[in-house]
Parts: structure tokens; C-alpha cells; sequence
């Protein structure tokens, strides 16, 4: 069956630590993947858009990486923040026609002072 | 990017009622979708609003009790028909921009009691 997958349980760091939050999938052929932040009770902000040909992909502190052959995705967020406190989406679009994206559950991310 | 706009932004209803929620966006935009995101559930895409044509649902939901709305390039609307507790949720629209990156609007928080 197909599974898109994140972190269930809540991630815990310290200021000015390194983030990391994967996404799994299975039996998805993505074309490319994408990273979404979602504060309680706002809709999702988009974040990055990795295709299915990179590797790796940057945006100021945020780092995207995906691995066609593990079928996962990490997402990234160096010298962490109290703001960057949220929960954080993968939603991927499989290959074809219809590129609907496919949402995973979320990952909660607590950044402590 | 375009700003999104959702009323209400929360509402509290009684089972058999419905509720219509209305999207606007301050720019004319192709591509607009209504989601969900039920408690513990990952975002789930309803239907496309079509302007001008009925709306295109995704599977297991129809129109009798989600009809959609979608008069000009700048505004929709959702209804939540017959409510039951089970259609608690957050609807949200969403803005398709450059066909990969979706755009949310605030989203409505809806208790059906």
C-alpha cells in the first residue's frame, strides 16, 4: 500500500542545535517532494520544493535532501530557533498527469531556549 | 505572493445545519483547492474550484455535500452541508501558483456538535 511517513513523536532540541525530520514514503513515485510549516491554527507555509533528479537543496538555514533509493526525504534546520517551533509537513506529487500532492501527518518541532 | 483570506475563521455548529465558508484571494489566480485537516489526519485535498464549471472532487467526497462555488478568478466557496461531528475539521483553500507550490489562506476551525 502507499505510506508517506514523518516522525510521530515530537522533536525536542536545544537553541542553536540541528533539526532533522525525515519523511519516508512507499510505493510513490515522486516527482519531487516539498516542505511545508504549520503554525496551530494558521494554514501551511511553503518552505522548499526538491525535484526527483536533486539531491540536496538550500535555503538559508534550511536544508532539503531526498533519496530516490531509501525513498526519504530529511529536512533540515541548522542553528535552530525558538521560532522555528512548528510543526513541519512533506507532501510529495507522484509521477504523472495528476500531480496531486500527498500530505504526510506532520512533524511537532519544540526548539528550547 | 497573493494574500488569502477565509471567513469565518472558526465556527461552532449544530449537527443537520451547514455552514458555507468563503475564500478570497486579492488577485486573479487559475488553480484553487479546498482542503481538509481533521483532528490527527493528514491534509486531504476535497476539490479543485473550477471558475465557471463544477468542481472537480477527489474521491469520497461529492458535491451533494461539499458544494463548491467559484463565481470569478478571486473567489470561492465551500459548503459543509448536513454537518455531523464527523466534519469537525480545518477546511482550508489553497492557491495553486506556479501549479507545484500550493498557498494557503488562514483556514476555518469548525466543531459540529
Amino acid at each position: 500500500s502507499q505510506k508517506i511517513e514523518q516522525n510521530s513523536e515530537a522533536l525536542n532540541i536545544q537553541e542553536g542545535k540541528t533539526a532533522t525530520l525525515t519523511c519516508n514514503y512507499t510505493n510513490y513515485s515522486p516527482a519531487y517532494l516539498q516542505w511545508y510549516r504549520q503554525d496551530p491554527g494558521r494554514g501551511p507555509v511553503f518552505l522548499l520544493l526538491i525535484r526527483e533528479n536533486e539531491k540536496e537543496k538550500r535555503k538559508e538555514r534550511l536544508k532539503v535532501t531526498f533519496d530516490t533509493t531509501l525513498k526519504q526525504s530529511l529536512f533540515h534546520i541548522t542553528a535552530s530557533q525558538p521560532a522555528d517551533s512548528a510543526t513541519y509537513l512533506c507532501a510529495l506529487a507522484n509521477a504523472g498527469n495528476n500531480r496531486k500532492l500527498i500530505w504526510g501527518l506532520g512533524t511537532s518541532l519544540a526548539v528550547n531556549p | 505572493s497573493a494574500v488569502i483570506s477565509q471567513k469565518p475563521s472558526r465556527d461552532i455548529c449544530q449537527r443537520g445545519t451547514s455552514l458555507t465558508i468563503q475564500c478570497q484571494v486579492d488577485s486573479q489566480v487559475t488553480m484553487m483547492f479546498w482542503y481538509r485537516q481533521q483532528p490527527g489526519q493528514s491534509l486531504t485535498l476535497i476539490a479543485t474550484a473550477n471558475q465557471g464549471s463544477e468542481a472537480t472532487y477527489e474521491s469520497g467526497f461529492v458535491i451533494d455535500k461539499f458544494p463548491i462555488s467559484r463565481p470569478n478568478l478571486t473567489f470561492s466557496t465551500l459548503t459543509v452541508s448536513n454537518m455531523s461531528p464527523e466534519d469537525s475539521s480545518i477546511y482550508l483553500c489553497s492557491l495553486g501558483w506556479g501549479k507545484e507550490t500550493q498557498y494557503f489562506g488562514p483556514g476555518t476551525r469548525l466543531l459540529v456538535l
